[in-house]
């Protein structure tokens, strides 16, 4: 099946720092979602993204549709400890209307 | 409030055991989703119900069955449990194919 090279796998920053992170794919994408997931618990919506070249935040967060429609990618400004977690890139490709496919997620550590 | 929610929480059985998850959803949405996310945190998709009928059936051993009997519910029956089926199992639920909510999750131990 399809995959998704989510990447880095992960990543350990000092607070206040910039992060950034991408998923990519070899096929075309129609819609890019980013989740983030705490321990224990389940996958949160942070961003969704639904036409290619679309730019949108949420608070710290902003990610990106690619132009290619096969990558997006997620920046958080300034982080801070609370932002520590998993977070995940998901797409669904181009006639799979309702299969969503993750990537391997990145697990991000902030050092306070 | 409205949410995904999954029952239960936790579940720790011994292998050769038959055990049920139970998933409901009052978003109103018309879609919902078994995903099984393993040790190394990978999430992937098992089922998918639209309007009560079987989407999507991914490569899953036929000892998983999925029941919806309407559309606010997907209930997940595990047969003959196996060392191998310990993982989180995730709930999740759409409106058509758009953005999907998840719930909190259900580890399950086979010992």
């Amino acid at each position: 099946g399809q995959q998704l090279n989510q990447s880095p796998q992960s990543m350990f920053i000092q607070e206040g720092e910039d992060v950034s992170m991408n998923c990519t794919s070899s096929s075309i994408f129609n819609t890019w979602l980013w989740y983030k997931q705490d321990p224990g618990e389940g996958p949160v919506l942070l961003i969704a993204l639904y036409k290619a070249g679309e730019l949108t935040s949420n608070g710290r967060l902003t990610a990106q549709f690619g132009i290619t429609r096969k990558d997006s990618f997620l920046n958080i400004s300034a982080s801070i400890p609370s932002d520590v977690g998993i977070y995940f890139c998901a797409g669904r490709q181009q006639g799979s209307n309702y299969k969503l496919t993750f990537g391997k997620g990145t697990l991000l550590t902030v050092n306070p | 409030d409205t949410a995904v929610s999954q029952t239960p929480k936790y579940l720790v059985t011994q292998m050769g055991n038959d055990k049920s998850i139970k998933c409901e959803q009052n978003l109103g949405h018309d879609t919902m989703y078994w995903y099984k996310q393993d040790s190394k945190k990978f999430l992937k998709i098992m089922f998918s119900y639209n309007n009560k009928e079987l989407i999507i059936n991914e490569t899953v051993p036929n000892r998983f069955s999925p029941k919806s009997p309407d559309k606010a519910h997907l209930n997940l029956h595990i047969n003959s449990l196996e060392l191998g089926d310990s993982a989180v199992y995730f709930c999740a639920s759409s409106l058509g194919g758009r953005v999907a909510f998840f719930g909190q999750g259900t580890r399950l131990t086979v010992v």
